[in-house]
């Protein structure tokens, strides 16, 4: 069984430009969470997805954005990008929503350079 | 809300040492917590889990975790550390009503030394 997939690896911007993260889940998992990792945060939580609705937002602009397609892959959308968004994005997926009980399994990540 | 500490940002440690890694949770009740591990170049893994019962728990690769609810901790532990293990450790902390995300602390990076 594959597991989740991040597209792109690497990922070079330069500020005020935007750019789309791509996730696919496990083959039957419905829910996919975000995450930003970055040194000094650690992983901060940005949004879980569940059958294409968004479930729970974490604390962070209107300038990331996301959304589930119907076959459970979902994409992340930052626009305006600052120097700051410099991070690993992290992709999770689950069986079902509600992480505080669920395993997650998480994608290799995505790293964002922003210049 | 709950929250998470690792007091420990780096360990360094011989091969074939033992390993102990803290983690401190605030939160009213009794949480879900876990373990993850990252190695480099990759995304997380669940080492382990506690959600009720038996308070200490075996995990993957020969990791336990003992949750102590006097102490709000949940410390990880291996008794022979192997090369491999070097990494980056996660603790994270969930509440029953399930529609809450988990919260991960910052993380314990793991060097092992020859």
């Amino acid at each position: 069984k594959a597991g989740v997939t991040q597209t792109p690896r690497y990922l070079i911007k330069t500020r005020g430009q935007q750019v789309t993260l791509s996730c696919s889940p496990i083959s039957g998992h419905r829910s996919v969470s975000w995450y930003q990792q970055t040194p000094g945060q650690g992983l901060q939580f940005l949004f879980e997805y569940f059958s294409e609705t968004q479930r729970n937002k974490g604390n962070f602009p209107g300038r990331f954005s996301g959304r589930q397609f119907s076959n459970s892959r979902s994409e992340m959308n930052v626009s305006t990008l600052e120097l700051g968004d410099s991070a690993l994005y992290l992709c999770a997926s689950s069986l079902t929503p509600g992480q505080s009980n669920e395993k997650l399994f998480f994608g290799s990540g995505t790293q964002l350079s922003v210049l | 809300a709950q929250s998470v500490t690792q007091p420990d940002i780096h360990i360094t440690v011989s091969e074939g040492a033992s390993l102990e890694l803290r983690c401190n949770y605030s939160y009213g009740a009794t949480p879900y917590l876990f373990w993850y591990v990252q190695s480099p170049g990759q995304g997380l893994q669940l080492l382990l889990k506690y959600f009720s019962g038996d308070t200490l728990v075996q995990g993957i690769k020969g990791f336990e975790a003992e949750f102590k609810r006097s102490q709000s901790s949940f410390n990880l532990r291996k008794p022979s550390v192997h090369w491999s293990d070097a990494a980056e450790y996660f603790c994270a902390v969930g509440i029953h009503s399930g529609n809450t995300p988990l919260v991960f602390g910052k993380g314990t990076r793991l060097s092992v030394i020859a």
